[in-house]
Formats: C-alpha cells, structure tokens, sequence
C-alpha cells in the first residue's frame, strides 16, 4: 500500500515553461487536493476534487489548472510557470467525510528561475 | 470561510520541559480541528483531531490538545518532550459545510538538550 505519491521530488523550471505534476493514491479515497507551502504562510489549497470528473478551487488557483480523469490520478498542471510559484506542493488524500485524517505526499520542490 | 490562526512560529524548549503550541481558528459554522506534524523533507502526518464530545483530545507521541469554543482555541500540549519531537506542526480546520481544509501558518518546535 504505497498510499500518496508524488512525482518528481525536485524540479526546475525556466519562467514560461509548462510542467505537469503528478499525484496518485491507492486508497479508493474521493477527495484529492493540492496545496503548496511557503515559508511563514503554512499550507494553502490550490484545487481539489471531490471525486472523478469534478474539481474546483481553493484559495490560490490562479496559475494552476487540475483535472480528475480516475479516482486514483489529480495532476497539477502550470501552464506558463513564474518564480511567484516557486514553492513545496504537497497533494493530499482522504474519504469523503470531513472529520477523517488527510493523507500526504512527500511533496514536489520547485523551483522558478 | 475559515482561517486559522497559529499565535507563535518558533518555540525553542529543552528536553523533557512541557510544551504548549497555541492555535485560534475563525468560523461561523461547526468545525473539525487537527493538529498535524512535518518532519523535515517529509509530508504531514495527523498527530490528533477534535470532532465532537470531550473537548480534551489525545494524540500520538504523547501529544494532547484542548478545545475551547468560547476561546475559539486548540492549543496542543505535551507534559515532556523528546529531541525527537523536532519538527513544525500545524493546525487546521474544516468546516462541515464546505470542501476544504484551511491550515495555519506552523510553528516550528526546537527541542534542545
């Protein structure tokens, strides 16, 4: 059971450039989401989905686009990166209800030049 | 929608003296609350949640945590840490009526010999 994995671990970017981070879990669990952290400003939610074929976003969207094709995959995708976006994003997982523990990956360093 | 609060971003301690990490959240509805830990270069793991009923919460680690609703509080505290217990830790909230979960910006804990 491999739970939350997130590939790469480490990626530069030039500005401009467009990447795909990608985020698949094993535990049937409905609710995916996206953060990146910063320094003195803890985790924030980009997007996240609900279930396959339904996604919406957080609080810092902009810059990022997702998509829920399965229940296993939500990919994180920048389409023109900035050094603004130049952060640690971690994908998350857990059941549809709201009380249950979240789930983690080990987060995608990246970085903007 | 929610926010939270997290009242110190360092807390530096020697081993085996108590610890208390302070927490405050906003929300106009019912909510779920979690203290989570990041250990370095590593994604966050839930240390404890309050959902309903006693409003004292016990955790792993020894790690305990208090809800106050009409302090709108929930400090974590342990009697006697460990080096071990080196790491940022984070507060978060949920609210019951909406999808996401909104975390504060993390206090880092030192724990020195």
């Amino acid at each position: 059971n491999a739970g939350v994995t997130q590939t790469p671990k480490f990626q530069v970017l030039k500005t401009g450039q467009s990447m795909t981070l990608q985020c698949a879990q094993d535990m049937n669990h409905e609710y995916m989401s996206w953060y990146r952290q910063d320094p003195g400003m803890g985790l924030r939610l980009i997007h996240y989905s609900v279930g396959a074929g339904i996604t919406d976003q957080g609080e810092v969207p902009n810059g990022y686009n997702v998509s829920r094709s399965t229940t296993e995959d939500f990919p994180l995708r920048l389409l023109s990166a900035a050094p603004s976006q130049t952060s640690v994003y971690f994908c998350a997982s857990s059941y549809w209800d709201r009380d249950t523990e979240a789930f983690f990956g080990q987060g995608t360093r990246l970085t903007v030049v | 929608a929610q926010s939270v609060t997290q009242l110190d971003s360092q807390v530096p301690v020697f081993e085996e003296a108590p610890v208390e990490l302070r927490c405050n959240y906003s929300s106009s509805v019912s909510v779920y609350l979690f203290w989570y830990v990041q250990y370095p270069n590593q994604g966050l793991q839930l240390l404890l949640k309050y959902l309903s009923g006693s409003t004292l919460v016990k955790g792993i680690n020894g790690f305990e945590a208090e809800f106050n609703k009409s302090q709108t509080s929930f400090h974590l505290r342990k009697p006697s840490v460990h080096i071990s217990d080196t790491a940022e830790y984070f507060c978060a909230v949920s609210e019951l009526d909406n999808n996401d979960m909104r975390f504060g910006a993390g206090t880092r804990l030192t724990v020195k010999p």
